[in-house]
């Protein structure tokens, strides 16, 4: 099946650090890729979407110069936490749509990066 | 504003009886809709999912119910085991237009099913 790996699975940084996430399909070509948040007994939350080649679309209330992402090729997406501080410490979880044509259920997650921001 | 809904943060089913997790949308616009599995630290997995045009999709041991008039979606687990502890989560997308892919998520529902 299709494989979406994160890298690091967790880290831990001072305030004010800039930490990169690395998102990779391993076994499949992945146009669109998702990051989503997610805060201790809450939902994922939809960060932004990024398509390979393309910038990233941010929902309402996401700081696009804070969290930058980039999805330079069809198999990495990054996002990078600028200026990171304590209220950024999250569970931060990637997802990439293949081409396969199963539509919305080939959305795979990866196994997710959590974040602290000492 | 929580466009989709799940009220029932935790459910406790006996081993070998059936799990029914619920579901509620307010936007009308969704027209596809997914159950995702998930445990801690990890992301979920996707389960099952179901288009506006079906009110039922079955595979295996899951079955999704889509009551369109009610906004309502359940997932059915029979017979539940064990293994199927974790949290779930059902998703709502609308698969045409700008908004093609995204997902907007329900809270969750820790199901525990006891042997």
């Amino acid at each position: 099946g299709a494989v979406v790996s994160q890298h690091p699975s967790w880290v831990i940084c001072k305030s004010g650090t800039s930490v990169k996430i690395e998102c990779r399909s391993l076994d499949f070509q992945a146009t669109t890729m998702f990051w989503y948040r997610q805060f201790p007994k809450q939902s994922l939350m939809l960060m932004a979407t990024s398509n390979e080649g393309s910038k990233a679309t941010y929902e309402q209330g996401v700081e696009k110069d804070k969290f930058l992402i980039n999805h330079a090729s069809l198999t990495l997406s990054t996002l990078t936490v600028t200026s990171a501080h304590p209220e950024d410490s999250s569970f931060y979880i990637c997802s990439a749509t293949g081409t396969s044509g199963r539509g919305l259920g080939a959305q795979y997650f990866g196994p997710g990066t959590r974040l602290l921001v000492l | 504003d929580q466009q989709v809904k799940q009220n029932s943060p935790s459910l406790s089913v006996q081993e070998g009886r059936i799990s029914i997790l619920n579901c509620d949308y307010t936007n009308s616009m969704f027209d596809y809709f997914l159950w995702y599995k998930k445990y801690p630290a990890e992301g979920p997995t996707f389960l099952i999912s179901i288009s506006s045009i079906k009110d039922k999709n079955e595979d295996g041991r899951f079955t999704v119910f889509l009551n369109k008039s009610a906004k309502h979606l359940s997932l059915h687990i029979v017979p539940s085991q064990p293994g199927d502890s974790a949290v779930y989560f059902c998703a709502a997308s609308v698969s045409g237009g700008t908004s093609y892919g995204k997902l907007t998520f329900g809270q969750g529902t820790i199901l525990t099913v006891h042997p």
